[in-house]
């Protein structure tokens, strides 16, 4: 079964910064655009960022454009998130995801168990 | 930015009741409209896409509807096991994957 296997969260002071990594397995990992999806605590989900198969479209949330970066290695079939400035409220658990489409409509059929940030002095 | 609303934001129901969650959104997005499923300390299950679609291995007591601004998710015979937080998300706007703020569903 496809599975998403996310790592890199931890504690960090306000203005460090972290790399997430997520290792995706049993599927063709070229296929997908992958994404984060982020959960401040006791908060619902905001989208983070996507990158698309060969990396030719990378998207931001406005709230993290300039300061996080997204990347993948389809040779290792890993997606990353960079994630630098890191402020309190970029507090959550971080979601790696897989985009698929049906109907041209895309959804996050795949998702990891998340790895946490906390941004706190 | 679309924007989505969900109602309600909790409610409480009893085993084999009908319940249904809506979602609005601030502008039409045809059928670009998915319904995830959040049970505590989980990470979030794709239950509907494009609406109207049971995502496989989904129960059928799960069923979506609407298209425009309107939207549904109906659990025809609330189980003990669908006591969850329940998120709409629109993929209308690339790249903005807006989600609404949840519903929670909880037991009676």
């Amino acid at each position: 079964e496809e599975q998403l296997v996310e790592s890199g969260g931890g504690l960090v002071e306000p203005g460090g910064s972290l790399r997430l990594s997520c290792s995706a397995s049993e599927f063709t990992f070229t296929s997908y655009t992958m994404s984060w999806v982020r959960q401040a605590p006791g908060r619902g989900l905001e989208w983070v960022s996507s990158i698309s198969s060969f990396s030719d479209y990378i998207y931001y949330a406005d709230s993290v454009k300039g300061r996080f970066t997204i990347s993948r290695d389809n040779a290792k079939n890993s997606v990353f998130l960079q994630m630098n400035s890191l402020r309190a409220d970029d507090t959550a658990l971080y979601y790696c995801t897989r985009e698929a489409i049906a109907v041209t409509v895309y959804s996050f059929d795949y998702w990891g168990q998340g790895t946490p940030v906390t941004v706190s002095s | 930015d679309i924007r989505m609303t969900q109602s309600p934001s909790s409610l409480s129901a009893s085993v084999g009741d009908r319940v249904t969650i809506t979602c609005r959104t601030s502008q039409s997005i045809s059928i670009y409209l998915n319904w995830y499923q959040q049970k505590p300390g989980e990470a979030p299950k794709l239950l509907i896409h494009a609406a109207s679609r049971l995502q496989s291995g989904v129960p059928s007591r799960f069923s979506g509807s609407g298209s425009g601004t309107d939207f549904a998710l109906t659990i025809s015979s609330l189980q003990a096991d669908d006591f969850a937080t329940y998120y709409c998300q629109q993929s209308y706007s690339t790249p903005q994957r807006t989600f609404g703020q949840g519903t929670k569903v909880e037991i009676k």
